[in-house]
């Protein structure tokens, strides 16, 4: 049963140009949502997180807009650059939970 | 500050022999997960540990898996007997005591299994 989705497993973008990045959820007991990215041959490592309190988390070049009446979230890259090509994981916890429960993920390139 | 360490980084096994997985954790984290990867998936959780006890092994196929947290820090997981459809890659993970603590990943063991 996945509880987390991510409908697109790839997206292509120019460079400087915007990534938006799509994560469903159909658990209404998510209270916190984190985004992964992850190089080949390496680990995911934490990218940026938001709790379900807020509808919004920016830091730097990333922004992550909740929207929880739609159980939606979604990953804004501005400007892209090359060195964001990766696979972005969505995963969310539940309240007082330590599990976190992943999407599949989506495979950013980002073009010169 | 010195990450989550795993190894092997890379296994290649027959069917039916076993193999275990090693895996320590940032110090001071209570907590250590064990995830598996198919190539086009996201990591599943296959256990979680609380310091050394088990809090949720529920995906954990308890026949041929098997996990140990020693003393509350470094952390084995082993499968016995492999089947062809283990291949995948291993992430070890931990995290500080907190539920919005994100978690540490490890470079992750890729294992075949032939």
């Amino acid at each position: 049963d996945q509880q987390v989705k991510q409908n697109s497993p790839s997206l292509s973008v120019q460079e400087g140009r915007i990534s938006i990045l799509n994560c469903d959820y159909t658990n209404s007991m998510f209270d916190y949502f984190l985004w992964y990215k992850k190089y080949p041959a390496e680990g995911p490592t934490f990218l940026i997180s938001i709790s379900s309190i807020k509808d919004k988390n920016e830091d730097g070049r990333f922004t992550v807009f909740l929207n929880k009446s739609a159980k939606h979230l979604s990953l804004h890259i501005v400007p892209s650059q090359p060195g964001d090509s990766a696979v972005y994981f969505c995963a969310a916890k539940g309240v007082n939970d330590y599990k976190l429960s992943f999407g599949a993920g989506t495979t950013v390139t980002v073009r010169a | 500050e010195a990450g989550v360490a795993q190894s092997p980084r890379y296994k290649i096994i027959e069917k039916r022999q076993s193999v275990a997985f090693w895996c320590n954790p940032i110090s001071g984290h209570a907590t250590l997960y064990w995830y598996q990867q198919i190539l086009g998936q996201g990591p599943k959780l296959l256990i979680q540990f609380q310091n050394n006890g088990v809090v949720d092994d529920s995906q954990l196929p308890k026949d041929r898996f098997s996990a140990e947290r020693l003393k509350g820090v470094d952390s084995t997981l082993k499968i016995q007997p492999a089947k062809l459809e283990d291949s995948a890659v291993y992430l070890c993970a931990s995290s500080p005591h907190g539920a919005a603590a994100e978690a540490f990943f490890g470079q992750g063991t890729r294992l075949t299994v032939v």
